[in-house]
């Protein structure tokens, strides 16, 4: 199946500063990324849909101007948590759909290992 | 929008055991995909499964996508199919994909 990375896979920081995590599709194009957060024991909750190109589209209720979403390639996504705050420590998933519009599986999609943040 | 359910929550099985996963969904969709969740987070991709049944190895999976509902059966369980199992459902293209809250299975030796 297709391959997705997430650099770094932990990071602990001080609060106030801002932290750039990077999602890539290692062995496919994806014009599609999507970020996700996940609290202890609980589900995932999509974050923001990330297009090559253009302004990614954010969730209701997430700040666009404190996760700034960056798609400057088809293989790599940035998400950058910006001014982090101890509340802003989770673990944070990307993913990639793979397949070529039309392909029966076009809507699959792929994940990175996540990365956890923890601010201080 | 779509409401995606999962039961049991939890689920504890004696190494060799079998178990059947469930995902409801309230409205036609697209896409169903199972995942698992390994104890560090990471989020292994188990079936694309829309519609039909599928197996791979001790796993195999069924959607019935006129009666809304995806069935996960995992065979012979062994501890390291312990996890969260999570269905995610897409209702279009353009839609983003729901993820039910989860299975939580622990295997014992």
């Amino acid at each position: 199946g297709a391959v997705v990375s997430q650099h770094p896979s932990w990071v602990i920081c001080k609060s106030g500063t801002s932290v750039k995590i990077e999602c890539r599709s290692l062995d496919f194009q994806a014009t599609t990324m999507f970020w996700y957060r996940q609290f202890p024991k609980q589900s995932l909750m999509l974050m923001a849909t990330s297009n090559e190109g253009s302004k990614a589209t954010y969730e209701q209720g997430v700040e666009k101007d404190k996760f700034l979403i960056n798609h400057a390639s088809l293989t790599l996504s940035t998400l950058t948590v910006t001014s982090a705050h101890p509340e802003d420590s989770s673990f944070y998933i990307c993913s990639a759909r793979g397949g070529l519009a039309g392909h029966p599986a076009y809507n699959e999609q792929f994940f990175g290992p996540g990365t956890r943040l923890t601010v201080l | 929008g779509i409401q995606v359910e999962q039961s049991p929550p939890d689920l504890i099985l004696q190494e060799g055991a079998n178990s059947t996963l469930r995902c409801n969904f309230s409205d036609s969709v697209n896409n169903l995909q199972w995942f698992h969740q390994n104890p560090w987070g990471q989020l292994i991709n188990l079936f694309y499964i829309p519609s039909g049944t599928k197996q791979n190895g001790r796993l195999s999976a069924t959607t019935v996508a006129t009666e809304r509902y995806s069935l996960l059966y995992i065979s012979s369980s062994q501890t390291t199919d312990s996890g969260v199992y999570f269905c995610a459902v897409l209702k279009t293209s353009y839609d983003k994909v729901i993820f039910g809250p989860g299975t939580s299975l622990s295997v014992i030796p």
